[in-house]
């Protein structure tokens, strides 16, 4: 079936290690997103991508960071530098990446807690 | 800026009741989207509806129907007849014409439904 699929699940991370949460796609999108979500606040933009080999920040980039080096794969690395890591990321990804349609198919998520 | 809000952080009904989630938004631009989307305990979110700012027609999709009304900046979502596994979070959001798929998304409200 197609869709997105998040990897891993749960994410258990010591503080000032890195991590990296696997989103891979097989909707044959151009566009692909990381939203990080906290409770009462939404969604918020974390970077973005609209073609291979290209990316762009979101509203909350900074302790993160991403790659597309192919169309199906838009992983997003957690660093160190990330004061809050403690969230819930959800990936997505869209059609017609100029085009406001918003229908963004979304993956499960990732939950990533920080001991 | 943009801005979504959606005041409701929690509401809990009773099956069969109805219930009406608010949203209100903020956009300097002309041309906009508006936007529902569930997430249900899974976790990812499911597209409901998208709406451009010239088309005020209220829709109707069964159990759901939506109420645009420019004139208050507000979008509303109500669910007639209201059931077990309309429990979720309902988020809305918007996007501007030259925003592409960049939503900008309300904090969401959850609605429990019980039986």
């Amino acid at each position: 079936d197609g869709g997105i699929t998040q990897s891993p699940k749960y994410l258990f991370r010591k503080e000032g290690q890195n991590v990296t949460l696997s989103c891979e796609q097989n909707l044959n999108h151009d566009a692909m997103y990381w939203y990080r979500q906290d409770p009462g606040q939404g969604l918020r933009l974390i970077y973005y991508s609209q073609i291979v080999n290209d990316f762009q920040k979101g509203d909350i980039a900074e302790g993160y960071s991403v790659s597309r080096e192919k169309k199906e794969s838009f992983p997003l690395t957690v660093t160190s530098a990330q004061k809050n890591p403690t969230a819930f990321y959800l990936c997505a990804s869209s059609t017609l990446a100029g085009a406001p349609t918003g229908e963004l198919f979304f993956g499960e998520g990732s939950r990533l807690t920080v001991l | 800026a943009q801005k979504v809000t959606q005041a409701q952080t929690e509401i809990s009904v009773v099956e069969k009741e109805d219930v009406t989630l608010d949203c209100v938004y903020e956009t300097r631009d002309t041309t906009y989207y508006l936007f529902w989307y569930k997430q249900p305990p899974s976790g990812e979110l499911v597209f409901l509806i998208r709406r451009n700012s010239f088309d005020e027609q209220n829709e109707i999709s069964g159990r759901y129907s939506w109420n645009f009304q420019k004139s208050t900046s507000s979008f509303n979502f109500t669910i007639t007849a209201s059931q077990v596994v309309d429990s979720a979070v309902y988020f809305c959001a918007l996007s501007g014409n030259n925003a592409g798929n960049m939503l900008t998304f309300g904090g969401g409200t959850r609605l429990m439904v019980k039986p």
